[in-house]
């Protein structure tokens, strides 16, 4: 079947403007994660959402990130007034999810939006 | 706190012979373990995982990684590298208590012909 998408796959952006990027998770998967992935490192969590509650976002930078998936389903990430520093690439993560507990799910990805600021 | 080292920025091994990527970690409790590898201008792909029972793991590609309690390692093997393995590989952990991956900071593989 399908597996995790993103959009756009590459953005460029300028200094001060927002950007919101897009994931749309394997069907049927409750658990939704956004990573951040810095060039020559590992993904940095970001934040996480059971259906469409957001279970953790301690990984979120600053307030001016935030994430929605208001039907529990396709979710987006929002990076306000952006900066040079939050250029990486952004990744998206699904997983069946189990209700309660510890998961120990796999995290399928998706191909990461590629973000620039210039 | 949780995490993993990948104590090589870079593996080189000739096509043929066995690769090993080295992964330790530090977890209180007990360790969900993960390998991802990455591709060129791809995402993330699984390659296995372990939760409990047998150390020896056996994963997608001709894979496996051999869970060590006592040396908190979990190195990634393949007894026989093919030149299409060379990409960038990523030891994870789970977050006890939550539902995050922790990343270590990925482990070069190049193969040569």
């Amino acid at each position: 079947g399908a597996g995790v998408s993103q959009s756009p796959r590459y953005k460029v952006t300028k200094r001060g403007q927002d950007v919101a990027l897009r994931c749309d998770p394997i069907s049927g998967h409750v658990s939704l994660y956004w990573y951040r992935q810095a060039l020559g490192q590992g993904p940095e969590f970001l934040t996480y959402f059971n259906y469409e509650a957001q279970q953790d976002k301690s990984g979120l930078p600053n307030d001016r990130f935030s994430a929605e998936r208001p039907e529990g389903s396709i979710s987006t990430l929002t990076i306000q007034r952006t900066e040079q520093r939050d250029s990486a690439m952004y990744r998206c993560a699904s997983s069946l999810g189990l209700a309660g507990g510890q998961s120990t799910d796999t995290q399928y990805f998706g191909p990461g939006t590629r973000l620039t600021v210039l | 706190a949780q995490s993993v080292a990948q104590p090589e920025d870079q593996v080189n091994v000739a096509e043929g012979n066995p690769l090993t990527v080295k992964c330790t970690y530090s977890v209180s409790g007990n360790p969900y373990l993960f390998w991802y590898v990455q591709y060129p201008n791809r995402g993330l792909q699984f390659l296995l995982k372990y939760i409990t029972g047998d150390n020896l793991v056996k994963g997608s590609y001709g894979f496996e990684a051999e869970f060590n309690k006592s040396q908190t390692s979990f190195h990634l093997k393949k007894p026989s590298a093919l030149v299409s393995d060379s990409a960038l590989y990523f030891c994870a952990v789970r977050d006890v208590g939550g539902d995050k991956l922790i990343f270590g900071t990925g482990t070069r593989l190049q193969v040569f012909p």
